[in-house]
This record gives structure tokens, C-alpha cells and sequence, in this order.
């Protein structure tokens, strides 16, 4: 049992590149989410996704696109990499309806764009 | 949107003695608060959480109370070690699946 994993663990890009950041989880988890984290900021929620084929915004979506195909995939895009989304990216899962909803975070994704 | 503040930024304690973090919220229909711990490069980590209808929990060394009337709630450690260094976020929920979290604390265990 994996829990969640996210590809790559670093990546640098330079402005106007586009990639996709990898989320996967292997606990048939209902829910998934996207974060990012700054200094002296705490985690901010970018997307999320309450089952297959079903995604809303969080707090600071401009610039991100998420899709959820399969239950056990939540992979990030940035169209067009700015400076302002260096940070590090955490995916997460959960199920909810149980008496405590644990948020299980992957390891992270150390993104720079130059 | 829910507004989540905790305090202090920074803390610094002698091994053996209590920490406290607090955290107030904005949204009264919060329902969840739950805290993670991060350590240096790591992922944040669940250590406790607390539902609206329950008023103060305890696991071992960590407790977490909850006030609803003024809207805020606390993280206690007691007999601090230096394992217990890390980051500590809260954050606060209302329906389950968006999570706002706090600025977080940086605790430092002096031995």
C-alpha cells in the first residue's frame, strides 16, 4: 500500500512552459485534493475532487487545471508556468463519513519557474 | 471563504515544558479542525483532530480544546522533547473536503 504518491519530486521550469504535476493514491479514496505551499503561508487549496468525473476550485485556482478520469488519479497542470507558482505542491486523499476524515498528503512537488 | 489566523508564528520552549498554539476561525459553520505537524522537508502529518460537537481532546501527550462560542481552538503539548520540533498547522473545515489551514507555528524544543 503506496497511500499517495506525486511525480516528480522537483522540477524547474522557465516562464510560459507547461507540465503536469502527478497525484496518485491506492486507498479507493473518495477524495483528492491539490495544495500549495508558501513561506509564512500555510497550505492553500487549488482544486479538489469529491469522486471520479467531479472537480471544483479552491482558493487559488487561476493558472491550474485538474481532471479525475479514475479514483485512483488527480494529475495538476499548469498551462503556462509564472514565477508566482514557485512553491511546493501537495496532493492529498481522503474518505470521508468515517469518524475522523484524515487528510493522507503525498511527499510533495518542489516546483521553480524561472 | 473561511479565514483561519493561528498564533504565535514562532515558539520556543524549554524541553519538559507545555506549548500552546491557538487558532481562531471566521466561519461558524466550521466543523472539523484538525492539526498537522511538518518537519523539516517532510509532508504534513495528521496529530489530532477535533469535531464541534466534542469540546476537548487528548492523545497522550497532545490535547486539542475547542471553544465554538468564540471561535477558536488550541493545540497543548505537554513535556515537550525535541522530536516535537517541527511546524504545526491547523485548519478548519465545514463541509469535510476544503480545508482552510492556518499561517502555522514554528516550534523549537531547546534541550
Amino acid at each position: 500500500n503506496a497511500g499517495v504518491t506525486q511525480t516528480p519530486k522537483f522540477q524547474v521550469l522557465k516562464t510560459g512552459q507547461s507540465m503536469t504535476l502527478q497525484c496518485a493514491q491506492d486507498m479507493n479514496h473518495e477524495y483528492m485534493s491539490w495544495y500549495r505551499q508558501d513561506p509564512g503561508m500555510g497550505l492553500r487549496l487549488i482544486h479538489y475532487s469529491v469522486g471520479a468525473g467531479i472537480t471544483d476550485q479552491g482558493e487559488v485556482p487561476n493558472g491550474y487545471n485538474v481532471s479525475r478520469s479514475t479514483t485512483e488519479d488527480f494529475p495538476l497542470r499548469l498551462l503556462s508556468a509564472a514565477p508566482s507558482q514557485t512553491s511546493v505542491y501537495f496532493c492529498a486523499s481522503w474518505d470521508s463519513g468515517r469518524v475522523t476524515d484524515t487528510q493522507y498528503f503525498g511527499p510533495g512537488t518542489r516546483l521553480t519557474v524561472l | 471563504g473561511e479565514n483561519v489566523e493561528q498564533h504565535p508564528s514562532t515558539l520556543s520552549v524549554q524541553e519538559g515544558d507545555s506549548a500552546v498554539i491557538k487558532c481562531t476561525y471566521s466561519d461558524s459553520a466550521s466543523n472539523y479542525f484538525p492539526w498537522y505537524k511538518q518537519e523539516l522537508g517532510k509532508r504534513p502529518q495528521l496529530i489530532i483532530d477535533i469535531r464541534s460537537n466534542v469540546g476537548e481532546k487528548k492523545d497522550q501527550r497532545i490535547a486539542v480544546t475547542l471553544n465554538k462560542t468564540a471561535k477558536h481552538f488550541s493545540l497543548h503539548i505537554t513535556e515537550t522533547q525535541p522530536e516535537d520540533s517541527a511546524v504545526y498547522f491547523c485548519a478548519a473545515s465545514k463541509n469535510d473536503y476544503k480545508l482552510s489551514f492556518g499561517a502555522g507555528t514554528t516550534v523549537t524544543v531547546r534541550a
